[in-house]
């Protein structure tokens, strides 16, 4: 069974730039697996921040953005602000109409 | 605006059924591909389920296939979601949510429904 992996936990100084990635436990991320990021804050339903790999939701700042870097889809926040942390999740399309979300990776800012 | 509200969560007991609805508006439902998706207490989002817009096309994860049922009512701008033989690791809050198609992400959620299952 194919595992979504994403890095548990980072943290990053406000301004700073950090880069939240998403792998295969077999394989390399491509654009066919239409990669996209959502954010999450305790309590609250998930935001989408970008679509297949690198398309922002309306609303979504542009200092969110999406790519493949190697083998892995990536979220890169550049001038993180303190309400950027939250947790943040990444989903893949598998094929057959199957999705399948990694972990989440906790982004701290401070 | 555009909206999806959630419904019918609870407490139930192991092996029993539960039926969740979400209620869709501001939007052309019947255009668009609807997804279930769960967050179990301080676990990470799980895909549960996505039907076509016609309905015609379901798709589970392994991990609730032969006991989940999705469907849809297009006249009524409703998505449901029948959870049979329920478990106790189905205890999880269950967000409906669109996309424009199968292969496109999700791009509108709901607040979501919790359920608990418990003897």
């Amino acid at each position: 069974q194919t595992v979504v992996t994403q890095e548990p936990s980072f943290s990053v100084s406000p301004g700073g730039t950090v880069t939240l990635t998403c792998g295969l436990s077999s394989g390399s991320v491509s654009t066919s697996y239409y990669p996209s990021w959502y954010q999450q804050t305790p309590g609250q339903a998930p935001r989408t921040l970008i679509s297949s790999t690198n398309s922002r939701s309306s609303g979504v700042p542009d200092r969110f953005s999406g790519s493949i870097l190697g083998n892995k889809a990536a979220l890169t926040i550049t001038g993180a602000q303190a309400d950027d942390e939250s947790d943040y999740y990444c989903v893949l399309y598998m094929g057959s109409g199957i999705w399948v979300f990694g972990g989440g990776t906790k982004l701290t800012v401070l | 605006q555009v909206q999806l509200v959630e419904s019918g969560g609870g407490v139930v007991q192991p092996g029993r059924s539960l039926r969740l609805s979400c209620a869709a508006s501001g939007f052309t439902f019947s255009s668009f591909a609807m997804h279930w998706v769960r967050q179990a207490p301080g676990k990470g989002l799980e895909w549960v389920a996505l039907i076509s817009y016609d309905g015609s096309k379901e798709y589970f994860a392994d991990s609730v296939k032969g006991r989940f049922i999705i469907s849809r009512d297009n006249s009524k701008n409703t998505l449901s979601l029948q959870m049979n033989s329920l478990r106790v690791e189905d205890t999880a809050v269950y967000f409906c949510a669109r996309s424009a198609s199968p292969v496109d992400a999700v791009d509108i959620w709901g607040q979501g429904t919790r359920v608990t299952v418990s003897s």
